[in-house]
């Protein structure tokens, strides 16, 4: 069975930071792993997905690696800023189809702070 | 892009009592939806899988005849709360998979906030 882990669970960062969110998964077998960001009360909202033959997206300051054999990903964040704050969850889907469900972690709180 | 509604966002409701919840795809076709559930400060976890015109598939441990789960369009599909007691009470949102996409994009609605007093 799938277990996906976030580490850390909670991050709190001045202004400017740049950081690290860390995404681990034990079966490596993968079709896709996507990144999402939660805010308080709200649904999710997709950053990046990165499909298992690619090593890493971009999407302006959000950069996502994937390492699939070690069963990691990675999502950079950029000169943080106060509205970065959210949860940020991570998400894989299974091999073999690009139907299979998603497995999320529980997720890294980030709080950014001016 | 892909646009998920769900109606009502915040629902209150006396034990013992029905809820629906409606999930739209507003701007594309979806012949799957996926409904989940999410305690505080916990991810998500998924109750089932709507599929259009056909009975929902759902996950060990979810009670389908509790959580009835109706898709009977491209662009809806509802989940219906039955008999809700307090331990129902949660943030359930759904995501509908955008099948102009190769079928791997999945966009979610913005949750529905359910407490059962």
């Amino acid at each position: 069975k799938q277990e996906v882990t976030q580490i850390p669970a909670a991050l709190s960062v001045p202004e400017g930071e740049n950081l690290v969110l860390n995404c681990s998964f034990t079966d490596s077998a993968i079709y896709n792993l996507q990144w999402f960001r939660q805010d308080p009360g709200k649904g999710l909202t997709s950053l990046l997905l990165i499909q298992s033959s690619q090593r890493e997206q971009t999407s302006g300051r959000l950069n996502a690696s994937l390492d699939k054999s070690s069963g990691r990903s990675t999502l950079y964040i950029a000169a943080s800023q106060p509205g970065d704050s959210a949860t940020y969850l991570c998400a894989v889907r299974p091999g073999g189809t690009s139907y299979g469900k998603l497995t999320f972690g529980q997720g890294t709180i980030l709080t950014v702070h001016p | 892009g892909a646009v998920v509604s769900q109606h009502p966002s915040r629902v209150i409701c006396k034990s013992g009592t029905s809820v629906k919840i409606e999930c739209r795809s507003l701007d594309f076709q979806a012949t799957t939806m996926f409904w989940y559930r999410q305690f505080p400060k916990q991810s998500l976890m998924l109750m089932a899988t709507s599929n259009e015109g056909s009975k929902a598939t759902y996950e060990q441990g979810v009670e389908k005849d509790k959580f009835l789960i109706n898709h009977a369009s491209l662009t809806l599909s509802t989940l219906t709360v039955t008999s809700a007691h307090p331990e129902d009470s949660s943030f359930y949102i759904c995501s509908a998979r955008d099948q102009g996409t190769g079928g791997y994009e999945q966009y979610f609605g913005p949750g529905t906030r359910l407490t059962v007093t």
